[in-house]
């Protein structure tokens, strides 16, 4: 089945520090891949669609100069939260459409818990 | 736009009892309907999806769900809960012809002995 692999799944940094998460697809090639802001006890919130080849697209309200994304190849992005401060503390998670293996599904990373202090 | 409502934001049940977590939803277009399960500290892990035919989707791990169209719903339901099924569940959305998933708030489903 699809996979999807984040890295780090844990990650501790000091205030003012830059913090960078992978994203990868194992087992298939994405074009696009999504990055979601998650904090405790609540839903799931769209931050950007990331696009191979082309800018990332950010949803309302989030900031594109802070959340730097990267989509090098067609099996990684990138996620790079610039000048961390405590409240960006959550748990991020990336996710990619299963391409040729389920056009229709999204397949989700473990994702990754940042703690800044 | 799209909006899911998932009315309960928790749902305690005994092991063995039946159980269903609802969800409703809101849409101009045609959709895709999702069910995710979140276990402590990870990421989602797709349960059932309806995308078209049998409006009743059989998914992983003994969960179905019914697409109700007059209802705008797809409550989540299983006859008998482990206590292992304790966890987050997420219902979401998706237009047609776009990847955009819209989630509701989850439901923490929490069985007891």
């Amino acid at each position: 089945g699809a996979v999807v692999s984040q890295h780090p799944s844990r990650v501790i940094c000091k205030s003012g520090t830059s913090v960078k998460i992978e994203c990868r697809s194992l087992d298939f090639q994405a074009t696009t891949m999504f990055w979601y802001r998650q904090f405790p006890k609540q839903s799931l919130m769209l931050m950007a669609t990331s696009n191979e080849g082309s800018k990332a697209t950010y949803e309302q309200g989030v900031e594109k100069d802070k959340f730097l994304i990267n989509h090098a190849s067609l099996t990684l992005s990138t996620l790079t939260v610039t000048s961390a401060h405590p409240e960006d503390s959550s748990f991020y998670i990336c996710s990619a459409p299963g391409g040729t293996l389920s056009t229709d599904t999204q397949y989700f990373g473990p994702g990754t818990r940042l703690t800044v202090l | 736009a799209q909006s899911v409502t998932q009315l309960d934001s928790q749902v305690p049940v005994f092991e063995e009892a039946p159980v269903e977590l609802r969800c409703n939803y809101s849409s101009s277009v045609s959709v895709y309907l999702f069910w995710y399960v979140q276990y402590p500290n990870q990421g989602l892990q797709l349960l059932l999806k309806y995308l078209s035919g049998s409006t009743l989707v059989k998914g992983i791990n003994g969960f179905e769900a019914e697409f109700n169209k007059s209802q705008t719903s797809f409550h989540l339901r299983k006859p008998s809960v482990h206590i292992s099924d304790t966890a987050e569940y997420f219902c979401a959305v998706r237009p047609t012809g776009f990847q955009k998933l819209v989630f509701g708030t989850g439901t923490r489903l929490l069985v007891s002995p």
